[in-house]
Formats: C-alpha cells, structure tokens, sequence
C-alpha cells in the first residue's frame, strides 16, 4: 500500500461541476502539499496546509489531521482546470526528502 | 531568478553518450529535489539536498546516475552512458528547509526533457 493515495485516479467533469479529488496518507506529516500540472507543463503549487482549510478562487483545500485526509475541491468547474492534480505529504524525517507523491488525479473538464 | 531554473530544456542525445541535467533553484532555498517523470507516469524520485547535509540518494536508479549541488545552490544531475530508458523529463523542485512544523511551498522548475535515441 502507498503511504499517500489519491483517488480516482481519473475523473471525468462537465463544465460548472462540483469537483472533489481526495488524498489519504498513513504516515505522520508537517504539512500536505497540493499540486498543478498541466498536459506538457510544469508543475505548480496549489496549496500547503498542515491544519483547517485554505481557499484560493474557486480552488478549495481542507485537512483532517486526525482521520489523515485532504480533500481538494474545485467549484463551478471549467475546461482549463483539466489536468493532473496531485497531493504531497511532507513527513519531516521521513525518507526521499520527506517527501512523498501521491499517483496524481487526472481530471478532465467538458465544455 | 524568480524561480527555479533549469537547462537545458530538450536534449536529444544517443545512446551512450553522458549528459548534464541543470537546475537554479530559488536563492535561499536550502532544499532540492531531482525526480523523473515518465510519459503518463508519476513522479519518481530520485535525489534529495539539504545544505550541507550529505544527499539523500536512495532514488537513484543506477550508478550510472550521480548529481552534485556546489556551494548549496546551484546543482547537476549527470546520466553516464545514456539509455533508452532514461528517456524521460527530469525536474527538479525547491523549497525552504523542512522542518517538523512543515517547510515553505514547494516550487518546481519546468524540467529537462531527454530523449535518448
């Protein structure tokens, strides 16, 4: 078992959907990390958060330390949020760097 | 720079041949991570710096991969004697120190792609 699933793996949306990308860890963490990649792009930083809930535009992300889940919402969806999403968890201590990947969602929103 | 650099942005290269991946990170960011990203894959990852700390080189697929960061910013990743396989886009990220309160936010640079033919 991966120490940090994401799921679904891929996620089909129509344009205006409610979209929630969900990211369960099992090991101990400093701080979650939430990331953008889109088709042929880089790589951004959406969110980082080690408690609560943080908010940015339509994007939305909460954790819940203590059931060792993160939920990434996108509200009123459009076509250009299509692309990878993918979850971090920083485990200070921990190996490669303290950090690790989740497998990444790939969402696709239809016009 | 503004943000975390990296060169040479393609590289085509034959098999066997050595290559020079390049990242610039982000002026104060003690932190850098080098991973390989596969067509349709994740993140791989493959070395971890942390100042002067020694590297965390667990990920390194083969000896014939080494990476080295001079004066605790600027680092190298270098693939000896290329292999089809390694085709792949590398990138690399930086960040704050981590700490067990958490680290600053991760930024990534926009990645080598090579092609080895």
């Amino acid at each position: 078992k991966n120490e940090v699933e994401q799921s679904p793996q891929n996620l089909t949306a129509q344009e205006g959907e409610f979209i929630t990308i969900n990211c369960s860890y099992s090991v101990g963490i400093s701080a979650l990390h939430w990331l953008q990649q889109h088709p042929g792009g880089g790589i951004v930083s959406l969110f980082m958060l080690s408690s609560g809930k943080k908010k940015h535009g339509r994007l939305i992300a909460t954790i819940n330390i203590q059931e060792k889940h993160s939920s990434l919402h996108i509200t009123a969806s459009h076509p250009r949020d299509s692309a990878v999403y993918i979850c971090a968890a920083m485990n200070y201590g921990g190996s490669q760097g303290n950090l690790i990947f989740g497998k990444g969602t790939k969402l696709s929103v239809k016009p | 720079g503004a943000g975390v650099s990296q060169s040479p942005s393609n590289k085509v290269t034959e098999k066997g041949k050595d290559v020079e991946l390049r990242c610039d990170p982000i002026s104060g960011h003690t932190a850098l991570y080098w991973y390989r990203q596969s067509l349709g894959q994740g993140l791989e990852f493959l070395i971890y710096f942390q100042g002067n700390s020694a590297p965390d080189k667990s990920g390194l697929p083969s000896d014939r991969f080494s990476a080295e960061r001079t004066g605790g910013s600027v680092s190298t990743l270098t693939i000896q004697r290329t292999q089809q396989e390694d085709s792949a886009v590398y990138l690399c990220a930086s960040t704050l120190r981590p700490t067990p309160q958490g680290s600053g936010e991760l930024f990534f640079g926009e990645g080598s792609r090579l092609t080895v033919l």
